[in-house]
């Protein structure tokens, strides 16, 4: 078991570009998390998967943001268009589902983006 | 919508002090509670948890009861470290959106020798 890893750590980019964050998690995890850091602020949840199916999306920030998880093991998080306001550390994080509050989420190291 | 309170940082204390972070919550459910620790340089990690009215949450000399009466998850330490120095994050969580984390703002803890 060697955690929830991200990829890259680290991503500058111009405004106007499209950039795309990777999540691989604990392997045996099925539900998978999105969130959103902003400085001095606690995490905002974006979306999760159930396996492969996404199964909360409406918190997604705007159209531009999109998230996949094709086979049900890693997943990517997509930003169209970034803008300045984009700059921020997104988390993933994973947890073993079922119907139940109690299970613990593992959370990545993130993915810090700034947007020149 | 469920929210999450919790006070104001930094909090700045001497070694051995006592420490209380109070964190106090809206749900319409009845959620789980947790505590995740930030320390510099780290990711996200669960400290305690509590998932029903009562519970007591504890790992590490911190300690957290989950009062549904007046909606709050305090977190304490009898005796503060300088290797506790980190950010501290209430947050909730129950059967919408899957389980996602609702998280406070975070408290910012300086412990100094």
């Amino acid at each position: 078991d060697t955690g929830v890893s991200q990829d890259p750590r680290h991503k500058i980019t111009k405004r106007g570009q499209n950039v795309t964050f990777r999540c691989d998690p604990i392997s045996e995890h099925n539900r998978l998390y999105w969130y959103r850091q902003t400085l001095g602020q606690g995490p905002e949840f974006l979306t999760y998967f159930q396996n492969e199916a996404q199964l909360e999306k409406s918190r997604l920030l705007s159209d531009r943001f999109s998230a996949e998880r094709p086979k049900g093991s890693f997943s990517t998080l997509e930003i169209q268009r970034t803008e300045q306001g984009d700059s921020a550390m997104y988390l993933c994080a994973s947890s073993q589902g079922g119907g139940s509050a109690g299970y613990e989420q593992y959370f990545g190291p993130g993915t810090r983006l700034t947007v020149t | 919508g469920n929210s999450v309170t919790q006070m104001e940082g930094p909090v700045t204390l001497s070694e051995e002090a006592f420490l209380t972070i109070n964190c106090t919550y809206t749900a319409t459910g009845y959620p789980s509670l947790f505590w995740y620790v930030q320390y510099p340089g780290e990711g996200l990690q669960l400290l305690l948890k509590a998932t029903k009215a009562d519970d007591k949450g504890s790992n590490k000399g911190f300690e957290a009861t989950y009062r549904k009466e007046t909606t709050s998850f305090h977190l304490e330490k009898g005796s503060v470290q300088v290797s506790d120095s980190a950010v501290y994050f209430c947050a909730l969580s129950d059967s919408n959106s899957g389980y996602a984390l609702n998280f406070g703002k975070g408290t910012s803890l300086l412990v100094t020798p």
